[in-house]
């Protein structure tokens, strides 16, 4: 029972680096997220997708991109890193069929850019 | 926009006590409401879902109600544990249009001592 994956777990930036985070779920669910949080500020959407080929904003979007080619995938993007994008980066996906939208993470990845 | 707020911030309590962790929210027209726990350095685990038109659920020690009208949470834990130590996350999940997502609060970090 896999769940949802995300790779890499670690990783450190330099400054104007860029980098890929994939998340992977196994559970056929068609909307999938990424999260960020830091400390004191709980957890803030990044962007989401609600299915296959498809990308909607969040709440802090800026300076991230984010694809979905396959449903199984979403990728988040970082094109320059900046020092603020230092955070613990969290993929989940849900299924919001009938009243049942609950929501499963994965292990996050830790992301610091120097 | 949606908020979500949690009190305390922090909790500790000796063994054995029976405790109760708020969250509350400001847009009461929320779909469903999600649980979770958090331990050091891992991901989000999903505790307890309640649907909007449900009042409350149970598993195992937890429980979990819901008050819409009033904009209220509560996760009561029964009889706690020192395995119970962690962050506590309620999460307020709103559709707009067929889009769902999931609002979080800041967390309450409970500490059970032994």
């Amino acid at each position: 029972n896999a769940g949802v994956t995300q790779t890499p777990k670690f990783r450190v930036l330099k400054t104007g680096q860029s980098m890929t985070l994939l998340c992977a779920q196994d559970m056929n669910h068609e909307y999938m997220y990424w999260y960020r949080q830091d400390p004191g500020m709980g957890l803030r959407l990044i962007h989401y997708s609600v299915g296959e080929g498809t990308t909607a904003k969040g709440e802090v979007p800026d300076g991230y991109n984010v694809s979905r080619l396959k449903k199984q995938n979403f990728l988040l993007g970082l094109e320059s890193a900046a020092p603020s994008q230092t955070s613990v980066y969290f993929c989940a996906s849900s299924n919001p069929a009938r009243l049942n939208t609950e929501a499963f993470f994965g292990q996050g990845t830790r992301l610091t850019v120097v | 926009k949606q908020e979500v707020t949690q009190i305390p911030a922090a909790l500790s309590v000796p063994e054995g006590e029976n405790l109760v962790l708020n969250c509350s929210f400001t847009d009461s027209a929320i779909y469903n409401l999600q649980w979770f726990r958090q331990d050091p350095g891992k991901g989000l685990t999903s505790l307890l879902l309640i649907q909007s038109s449900q009042r409350e659920q149970t598993s195992g020690r937890l429980n979990a109600s819901l008050d819409k009208s009033s904009g209220r949470s509560t996760l009561y834990i029964a009889a706690s544990q020192p395995g119970d130590s962690a962050t506590y996350f309620c999460a307020a999940i709103n559709s707009g249009g067929s889009n769902y997502k999931l609002t979080f609060g800041k967390g309450t970090l409970l500490t059970v001592n032994p």
